[in-house]
């Protein structure tokens, strides 16, 4: 299956840390790419591979993955943090998907 | 500064193809380091890969989209299109493109969408 499945929301306080998770068979194979979405914006991508960050995302970002599971983890969240977050990977035909997306409040 | 720009009809109407275009600057779309895909997003849900194309003509489509789709390339004019037939009320969404990188070190490979245009709403409506 190629499917990707995320909690559809998940809540953390100002400075607190957070782990956002990815799950599906095709990442016992193949490294995830995340992506933060904010209301009325494209998507960012935020970490990708192993744990890569683009130029530009903070060092509060981070990325791990352990057989069919993927997390994003923020240490320190802030308030512009609030987003959607989305991660994608490929299956083995080169087919592409998304997961459901995580909405993230900061309290 | 690369740069990815959507275009074209913001309104299509049931049964009809809906057309898109996106243009590329600040870098070229034949190089072999970079896919490039479309993507979309329907009001208010998640997002939807549907489908990206290889400089060198491979191409790889959503396979509950496959039978509608196009995807084609112009590099004259550094810009790839998007072609989805016989649409319904539930192709209506932002329809975004995106640079689709690979790179590979050692024996492990990345990949990410890392350039996004802005995005373009396509409503599906009589």
């Amino acid at each position: 299956s190629s499917e990707l499945t995320q909690d559809p929301a998940v809540s953390v306080a100002l400075g607190q840390t957070v782990r956002i998770t990815c799950q599906g068979d095709s990442l016992r194979s193949y490294y995830a790419s995340w992506y933060q979405q904010k209301p009325g914006q494209a998507p960012v991508l935020v970490i990708y591979g192993k744990n890569n960050r683009p130029s530009g995302i903070p060092d509060r970002f981070s990325g791990s993955s352990s057989g069919n599971t993927t997390s994003l983890t923020i240490t320190g969240a802030q308030a512009e943090d609030e987003a959607d977050y989305y991660c994608n990977s490929r299956d083995s035909s080169g087919i592409w998907v998304f997961g459901g997306g995580t909405k993230l409040t900061v309290l | 500064q690369l740069q990815l720009q959507e275009s074209g009809p913001g309104l299509v109407k049931p049964s009809e193809t809906l057309s898109l275009t996106c243009t590329v600057s600040g870098g070229s779309i034949s190089s072999s380091s970079y896919y490039w895909g479309w993507i979309r997003q329907p009001p208010g849900k998640g997002l939807e890969w549907i489908g990206s194309f290889y400089y060198s003509g491979s191409t790889y489509y959503n396979p509950s989209l496959k039978s509608r789709l196009t995807i084609s390339v112009d590099t004259s004019k550094n810009q790839f299109s998007l072609k989805v037939n016989s649409v319904t009320a539930a192709d209506t969404a932002v329809y975004y493109c995106a640079r689709h990188f690979r790179y590979c070190s050692g024996t492990s490979c990345y990949y990410g969408f890392d350039y996004w245009g802005q995005g373009t709403l396509v409503t599906v409506s009589s």
